[in-house]
């Protein structure tokens, strides 16, 4: 039974790169959800998959930001051309349904030189 | 923006004693969630209490509700060392799962 699963671990871009960070959610989960966090802050919403329509992208920072889930399962987030405040860490968390706990992944941390 | 804010945002105990935290949230609710998280580790769910609830209790864990204030608190009780952590509230809405900005733990052994 493996948990949520996110790569890389660690990212390093220079500004100007693209991005893409992956998401494996745990097997059978519906809802899919990409946060950001700063360091020292809690969690920022970016957007909510249930299956693979993406329901809600009302925290995504810029239209730099874009997040798909084709078949419903795997996710990913992609940033272009990355700016220095895009640097965080990008976690990504499935559940069941949207009534049910969140399950995390460790994240991946991009760092923007 | 955070949906919600922790308070205190840092709690130094002795082992064995209890902590209290407390979350303010801002928008209705279906269920308000805790969760810890260690350091540079993903968020790990402790409890979920729902908006029509008022008091839960898993294991060493009380966590309370009074929607009419839009507040919870999280009580963990006999605190261990290992509890050291920071500890988030997480509102759940129709779509969205929005967390406050967090309590950071220590427990002193």
């Amino acid at each position: 039974g493996a948990g949520v699963s996110q790569s890389p671990r660690y990212k390093v871009a220079k500004r100007g790169q693209d991005v893409a960070l992956r998401c494996d959610p745990i097997s059978g989960h519906v809802s899919l959800f990409w946060y950001q966090q700063a360091l020292g802050q809690g969690p920022e919403f970016l957007t909510y998959f249930q299956n693979e329509a993406q329901l809600d992208k009302s925290g995504l920072p810029s239209d730099r930001f874009f997040a798909e889930r084709p078949e419903g399962s795997v996710s990913t987030l992609k940033i272009q051309r990355t700016q220095q405040e895009d640097s965080a860490v990008y976690l990504c968390a499935s559940s069941e349904n949207r009534e049910t706990p969140l399950h995390f992944g460790n994240g991946t941390r991009l760092t923007v030189t | 923006s955070q949906q919600g804010e922790e308070d205190p945002q840092a709690l130094s105990i002795q082992e064995g004693e209890n902590a209290t935290m407390n979350c303010s949230y801002k928008t209705s609710i279906n269920n308000l969630q805790w969760y810890r998280q260690n350091s540079g580790r993903g968020l790990v769910h402790l409890i979920l209490i729902r908006s029509n609830e008022r008091e839960k209790h898993s294991g060493r864990l009380r966590v309370t509700l009074d929607t009419s204030k839009k507040s919870s608190s999280l009580l963990i009780t006999a605190s261990r060392a290992a509890d050291t952590a920071s500890y988030f509230c997480a509102s759940g809405g129709y779509q969205k799962v929005t967390f406050g900005t967090g309590t950071k733990l220590q427990v002193i052994p």
